[in-house]
């Protein structure tokens, strides 16, 4: 199972929105409505703001958001915060009870 | 609230073993898998497998298959990844994370250090 393809980083000002996004195939992200995305600090776990493709836990802002188009699911981060600044990773069911994962955004507000 | 506590760092040589624990709280520990996900220093995510506490069922990432074995204790409420065969490149963080949800993970241990080294 190959990992999921993200951008190695993206950026932006504070106010900003920015799009990251994780390309599979049809045996993964394609197949099943069942992306996620993690947020992680240096240092710490990893928390989920994403699932679903497109549902938000509670707690998160709803400057998050998810979507999915083809093979290609998106976390848009709206109005970028500093505290934003952190590695990202999709993941996504990809069938007989495995998941895989993406290699991971770094997101840098300037 | 949910708590998925880890136990401490571990230093081994290639060719051994480790066996990392989860103690679970707050929740009912039989009705969710617990996943292991691990994070090679300055890697990405990878996931392992998962276990499932109620049927003790259990599902292998195929790149693990035969070197990894997910157990628990209901008694405790604690679940174990014992990985086999260690080699450098088994260095990584290994977090357990709970399947709240049907297809993502919503909560998360701490971590546990594995430093693999001659």
């Amino acid at each position: 199972q190959s990992a999921l393809t993200q951008p190695r980083s993206v950026s932006g000002s504070p106010g900003q929105s920015v799009t990251i996004s994780c390309t599979g195939t049809s045996s993964d992200v394609g197949g099943y409505n069942s992306v996620s995305w993690y947020q992680q600090h240096p240092g710490k776990a990893p928390k989920y703001m994403i699932y679903d493709v497109s549902k938000r836990p509670s707690g998160v802002p709803d400057r998050f958001s998810g979507s999915k188009s083809g093979n290609t699911a998106s976390l848009t981060i709206s109005g970028l915060q500093a505290e934003d600044e952190a590695d990202y990773y999709c993941c996504s069911y990809a069938g007989s009870n495995t998941y895989v994962f993406g290699i991971g955004t770094k997101v840098t507000v300037l | 609230q949910v708590q998925l506590v880890q136990s401490g760092a571990e230093v081994k040589t290639p060719g051994a073993s480790v066996k990392v624990s989860c103690k679970a709280s707050g929740y009912t520990f039989t009705g969710h898998n617990i996943h292991w996900v691990r994070q090679a220093p300055g890697q990405g995510l990878e996931w392992m497998g998962w276990i499932n506490p109620n049927s003790d069922n259990t599902n292998y990432a195929q790149k693990f298959q035969g070197r990894v074995t997910m157990t628990r204790d209901t008694s405790i409420s604690t679940a174990y990844m014992e990985l086999n065969s260690l080699r450098s490149d088994d260095t990584a963080v290994y977090y357990c994370a709970l399947g709240g949800g049907r297809y993502h993970f919503d909560h998360w241990g701490q971590g546990t250090l594995v430093t693999v080294s001659a």
